[in-house]
């Protein structure tokens, strides 16, 4: 079945840092990403959706500027977290579709960010 | 604006027991509807699924789903726990356009011997 790898599985970083993450749709070609946020023992809240070749669309309340969003290839997005803080400590998980009807969206497995 | 509502944060079942988890959505028109299990430190996995058609929805691992659009309710069901079903169970809405995820805030299951 389709796959989204989310790259790395956990990162730790100093305060004022940026890091990386990597969402990977390995077996299809995916034409929509979402970004979602969790916080232990809550629930799932989307950041933002992007679209292959152009910009990210950001939920209300989400900095995009601090939140730096790529989806420059239908296989690969990234988020960027600029200038890090604690607070910013999360779980970020992505997921992934061909942007028809119906087609299925695949999840990937998370990335958790500590910020120290 | 679309909305979820799962009223039980935590459920406690005995192994063997059925098991209900309940979510109410908020949606001007008629959604997709998820249902997602995570572990601890994990990603999701997709439970089920509510597009259209058969209101009664069959999942993976022995889950169920009605939906009941007079009520705006999408409860999952399962008659028999085993003690790998405690996890972390989350209601999603969809719009069809735009497929954007809303999450309940999630209800946690416990399994006890």
């Amino acid at each position: 079945g389709a796959v989204v790898s989310q790259h790395p599985s956990w990162v730790i970083c100093k305060s004022g840092t940026s890091v990386k993450i990597e969402c990977r749709s390995l077996d299809f070609q995916a034409t929509t990403m979402f970004w979602y946020r969790q916080f232990p023992k809550q629930s799932l809240m989307l950041m933002a959706t992007s679209n292959e070749g152009s910009k990210a669309t950001y939920e209300q309340g989400v900095e995009k500027d601090k939140f730096l969003i790529n989806h420059a290839s239908l296989t690969l997005s990234t988020l960027t977290v600029t200038s890090a803080h604690p607070e910013d400590s999360s779980f970020y998980i992505c997921s992934a579709r061909v942007a028809l009807a119906d087609s299925p969206l695949h999840f990937g497995n998370g990335t958790r960010l500590t910020v120290t | 604006a679309q909305s979820v509502t799962q009223p039980d944060i935590h459920i406690t079942v005995s192994e063997g027991a059925s098991l209900e988890l309940r979510c109410n959505y908020s949606y001007g028109a008629t959604p997709y509807l998820f249902w997602y299990v995570q572990s601890p430190g994990q990603g999701l996995q997709l439970l089920l699924k509510y597009f259209s058609g058969d209101t009664l929805v069959q999942g993976i691992k022995g889950f169920e789903a009605e939906f009941k659009r007079s009520q705006s309710s999408f409860n999952l069901r399962k008659p028999s726990v085993h003690w790998s079903d405690a996890a972390e169970y989350f209601c999603a809405v969809a719009s069809p356009n735009d497929y954007k995820l809303s999450f309940g805030a999630g209800t946690t299951v416990t399994v006890r011997a």
